[in-house]
């Protein structure tokens, strides 16, 4: 499979704990972005990449969280501390920039539950 | 701030029937236009996308929307819906420069009855 990787597919953590997602976006995109989708709302942007530059970081993205891309290919997203209105779908899409754009393919998600 | 409106949050339609889901955007430059499809239990799909030209594009599976840059819509549409199109439809916009954030609305849950 050729698509947009995420791992783990589904996370349970305490209250509290720190929770790390990984995502392998397809291997030429060079734009990876990070959404969160909770039940009955539509994906909320959080932050995205352009090769390994932090390029927009939504104001929803407090401090505890935090993403990177070391090397421009994947990335990872953690939640610090984490807290119960973080339990959502952690979505993952990637794009190829280059002349105008082009669409977004998404992951299959990371399902967060904080208990 | 760019921001999309979907207005039906739940439809339900019989095999056969015509569809029509509205969507609005707010945002004064260029735009690209996407809708996405969530089959259950499936990942976010592309139905089809708008950058430039004919207002009118067709995409997968039948379904084609339409870009009227005057009243900001991008409405979806299909003909003819069958059982396997209940899913659920998300609107989404992006700036085309500046930002290539995406921006979706809340989506559309469709249910088809056989």
């Amino acid at each position: 499979d050729t698509g947009v990787s995420q791992n783990p597919r589904h996370k349970i953590t305490k209250r509290g704990q720190n929770v790390t997602f990984r995502c392998d976006p397809i291997s030429e995109h060079n734009r990876l972005y990070w959404y969160r989708q909770t039940l009955g709302q539509g994906p909320e942007f959080l932050t995205y990449f352009q090769n390994e530059a932090q390029l927009e970081k939504s104001r929803l993205l407090s401090d505890r969280f935090s993403a990177e891309r070391p090397k421009g290919s994947f990335s990872t997203l953690e939640i610090q501390r984490t807290e119960q209105g973080d339990s959502a779908m952690y979505l993952c899409a990637s794009s190829l920039a280059g002349q105008g754009s082009t669409e977004a393919f998404f992951g299959q998600g990371t399902r967060l539950t904080v208990v | 701030a760019q921001s999309v409106s979907q207005h039906n949050h739940h439809v339900i339609l019989s095999e056969a029937a015509s569809l029509e889901l509205g969507c609005n955007y707010s945002y004064g430059g260029t735009v690209n236009l996407f809708w996405y499809v969530q089959y259950p239990g499936q990942h976010l799909q592309l139905l089809l996308k708008y950058f430039s030209g004919d207002p009118l594009v067709k995409g997968i599976k039948g379904f084609e929307a339409e870009f009227i840059k005057s009243k900001f819509s991008f409405n979806l549409r299909k003909p003819s819906v069958q059982w396997s199109d209940t899913a659920e439809y998300f609107c989404a916009v992006n700036a085309g420069s500046g930002t290539y954030k995406y921006i979706f609305g809340t989506g559309t849950r469709l249910k088809v009855l056989a």
